[in-house]
C-alpha cells in the first residue's frame, strides 16, 4: 500500500501569504494525485487532479506540481476563504483510493 | 447542476444494519463510477467502496469486505450502501461522490461529493 504523508501537519499564514503544502507519497504514483479542500461542517472539493490540473471553478491562486514521490499544493496570497484543510490522494492503485493525513491552514 | 444527496443514516447498535442512499441529479448517472468515502469524527477520509457505471464491478476497502455492499439503480439514478455487522470504528460522515469523468482510464477524481450523512454505532 503507499502511504501519503503530508507537511505541515498545520500552516499558520495571515492572508496574502504564500502557503506552500507538501505530499510525499511512499513509491512513485507518477502524476496520479489529487488535492482537495474541506472547510469545516462541509464536504470536501476537489481542487488539483493529474497533479496539475485546476477543477472547475477553481482560483488561478490554486497550483499544484510535482510527480513521482513529491508533490506541492501552493495558493498564492492567501484569501480568508482559503482557511482549510487540505488532503492530497493518489489513484494509482485503482480502486483504491488513499488519502494523506490532512494540512490545516489556519490564520496566524 | 450536479447534485448528490445522501440519506439514511442515524444511530445504530452493534452488530446492526443500516442501508444509505445516495440521489444523483443533473449528470447522465449511469455513465459513471461512483462511491463512498468516510470520515471518522475530527480525523481524516478513507475509502469505503466504489461501483462502476453499469454496476456490474464493486470495490471495498478492507475493513468493510464480507459487511458493506454498494449497489445502484440506474433508473432512479439513485447509489446505495448496505451495511452489515456495524461496529464501533464505521462510526463517520458518509459521503458519496462521483468520478470527475466518465472515461475508464481517469478514474479515481472524486467530484463533486455530497453533503454526508453521518452513522454512529453505539449501545
Amino acid at each position: 500500500e503507499i502511504v501519503l504523508t503530508q507537511s505541515p501537519a498545520t500552516l499558520s499564514l495571515s492572508p496574502g501569504e504564500r502557503a506552500t503544502l507538501s505530499c510525499r507519497a511512499s513509491q512513485s504514483v507518477s502524476s496520479y494525485l489529487a488535492w482537495y479542500q474541506q472547510k469545516p461542517g462541509q464536504a470536501p472539493r476537489l481542487l488539483i487532479y493529474d497533479a496539475s490540473n485546476r477543477a472547475t471553478g477553481i482560483p488561478a491562486r490554486f497550483s499544484g506540481s510535482g510527480s513521482g514521490t513529491d508533490f506541492t499544493l501552493t495558493i498564492n496570497s492567501v484569501e480568508p476563504e482559503d482557511f482549510a484543510v487540505y488532503y492530497c490522494q493518489h489513484r494509482s492503485h485503482w480502486p483504491s483510493l488513499t488519502f494523506g493525513g490532512g494540512t490545516k491552514v489556519e490564520i496566524k | 447542476e450536479v447534485q448528490l444527496l445522501e440519506s439514511g443514516g442515524g444511530l445504530v447498535q452493534p452488530g446492526g444494519s443500516l442501508r444509505l442512499s445516495c440521489a444523483a441529479s443533473g449528470f447522465t448517472f449511469s455513465s459513471y463510477t461512483m462511491g463512498w468515502v468516510r470520515q471518522a469524527p475530527g480525523e481524516g477520509l478513507q475509502w469505503v467502496s466504489t461501483i462502476n457505471g453499469p454496476g456490474g464491478s464493486t470495490f471495498y476497502a478492507d475493513s468493510v469486505k464480507g459487511r458493506f455492499t454498494i449497489s445502484r439503480d440506474n433508473s432512479k439514478n439513485t447509489l446505495y450502501l448496505q451495511m452489515n455487522s456495524l461496529r464501533a470504528e464505521d462510526t463517520a460522515i458518509y459521503y458519496c461522490a462521483k468520478d470527475l469523468v466518465a472515461a475508464v482510464d481517469r478514474r479515481g477524481w472524486l467530484d463533486p461529493w455530497g453533503q454526508g450523512t453521518l452513522v454512529t454505532v453505539s449501545s
